[in-house]
């Protein structure tokens, strides 16, 4: 079974400064790796995904994520945020042939302070 | 290429109703998964929908049904309405083979009130 773990369930930071937001996922097997984004009232929207290959990975708005598979972790980090930035941001796992399900952390709330 | 539409967006029930969420996936896409969103338990996977069969099923109560159209539209029941009930619903699709699949893409949710 896989389990996902974000570690803050609300990070607060001021505009410009940078922000890192945690992900520790546990799989027995090789896993695919996802970061979403989630403004209020809206769905689910892809901010980037570890499949393999490299693993500092990059995605939209200047996010990007570096895999560790040792510390099976899938932080997500940005240099700079902006007000915009504030939202929920939802980190996700599931294995390569599996179900196709993936695995939900519970959320973190990100809140930019001008 | 349109992406995942619900429907309707808000949705306000009586406790007892019945309630059907639609949601219509990209086109060529015949995976369709429902969550339910709270604040108090994130979200949770209710049931996935692969050419017209449910493959997979979360852990809710039998009130909590649904299915998919040849068409790949899906559509979720939940009778008997409960407070506890209100939450977003949220909608996604994938397209299933290993090379081109990997991520779901999520519509814009149904939010549902019990009052």
């Amino acid at each position: 079974a896989q389990s996902v773990t974000q570690l803050d369930s609300q990070v607060p930071v001021f505009e410009e400064a940078p922000v890192e937001l945690r992900c520790n996922y546990s799989s027995s097997v090789s896993v695919y790796l996802f970061w979403y984004v989630q403004y209020p009232n809206q769905g689910l929207q892809l901010l980037l995904k570890y499949l393999s290959g490299s693993t500092l990975v990059k995605g939209i708005n200047g996010f990007e994520a570096e895999f560790n598979k040792s510390q099976t972790s899938f932080h997500l980090r940005k240099p700079s945020v902006h007000i915009s930035d504030t939202a929920e941001y939802f980190c996700a796992v599931r294995s390569p042939g599996g179900s196709y399900i993936p695995t939900f952390g519970r959320g973190t709330s990100l809140i930019v302070h001008p | 290429k349109a992406g995942v539409t619900q429907t309707p967006r808000y949705l306000i029930k009586t406790r007892g109703q019945q309630v059907t969420l639609s949601c219509s996936p990209i086109s060529g896409h015949r995976s369709v998964s429902w969550y339910q969103q709270t604040p108090g338990q994130g979200l949770q996977f209710l049931f996935e929908y692969f050419s017209e069969t449910q493959r997979n099923k979360g852990n809710f109560p039998g009130r909590f049904s649904g299915r998919q159209f040849s068409n790949s539209r899906s559509e979720m029941n939940v009778s008997t309405l409960e407070l506890g009930d209100s939450a977003l619903y949220l909608c996604a699709s994938s397209f299933l083979t290993e090379e081109m699949n990997t991520e779901a893409f999520f519509g814009q949710g149904t939010r549902l009130t019990v009052v």
